[in-house]
């Protein structure tokens, strides 16, 4: 189980956000995602491999952690950052889980 | 362009089945597994089901598991989920999304699913 804080994040463009993913059993890094999603569109890979960025990310993005805590930091936010972050891990049953989101708003 | 096309969604009544589709393009479809995920009205990300690039692995999340069935048509690039027994906590917004990971030998690492389709929504109710 992936358990995302806080469940709503309250920022001003400018500030630092930093979420929280914290899973019930360690898990590897490797199988550790973030996504970003706002309303009305599909979820959009950010972060894969714990840190790794996707392909396009801005580099004021970043995820770290390892076992069972894991964080997204952004840096600077801008107004396009405002939206719905969730975790996600691979596991062995269920395959994957998600975490139940943070809602990152102004 | 790598992209994703869900379609089939719609309204049905409890009990009922529906079949959605995935329709691939911009990379060699047989390589890559696909996933469903769906998201219910106001709720976060749901995993369903995995299919692998030959059809071999197939997995289930406990709560569709003998209700839904996903399959490929590699040859259409297609991916599809059929459900039956529908219920109106199945009501959602049903994406597929691409597999990807890197690989050294048989060891898989740095899983992620990209890129996710637009999402078709499904509707269960009388």
């Amino acid at each position: 189980v992936l358990t995302q804080s806080p469940g709503t994040l309250s920022l001003s463009p400018g500030e630092r956000a930093t979420l929280s993913c914290r899973a019930s059993q360690s898990v590897s890094s490797s199988y550790l995602v973030w996504y970003q999603q706002k309303p009305g569109q599909a979820p959009r890979l950010l972060i894969y491999g714990a840190s790794t960025r996707a392909t396009g990310i801005p580099d004021r993005f970043s995820g770290s952690g390892s076992g069972t805590d894991f964080t997204l930091t952004i840096s600077r936010l801008e107004p396009e950052d405002f939206a719905m972050y969730y975790c996600q891990q691979k596991g062995t049953s269920p395959r994957y889980s998600f975490g139940q989101g943070t809602k990152l708003e102004i | 362009e790598v992209q994703l096309v869900e379609s089939g969604g719609g309204l049905v009544q409890p009990g009922g089945s529906l079949r959605l589709s995935c329709a691939a393009s911009g990379f060699i479809f047989n390589d890559y597994a696909i996933n469903w995920v769906r998201q219910a009205p106001g709720k976060g990300l749901e995993w369903l089901s995995f299919i692998s690039g030959s059809s071999r692995h197939i997995y289930y999340a406990d709560s569709v598991k003998g209700r839904f069935a996903i399959s490929r048509d590699n040859a259409k690039h297609s991916v599809h989920l059929q459900m039956d027994s529908l219920r109106a906590e199945d009501t959602a917004v049903y994406y597929c999304a691409r597999d990807v990971s890197d690989h050294i030998g048989d060891s898989y690492f740095n899983i992620r699913f990209d890129p996710w389709g637009q999402g078709t929504l499904v509707t269960v109710s009388s």
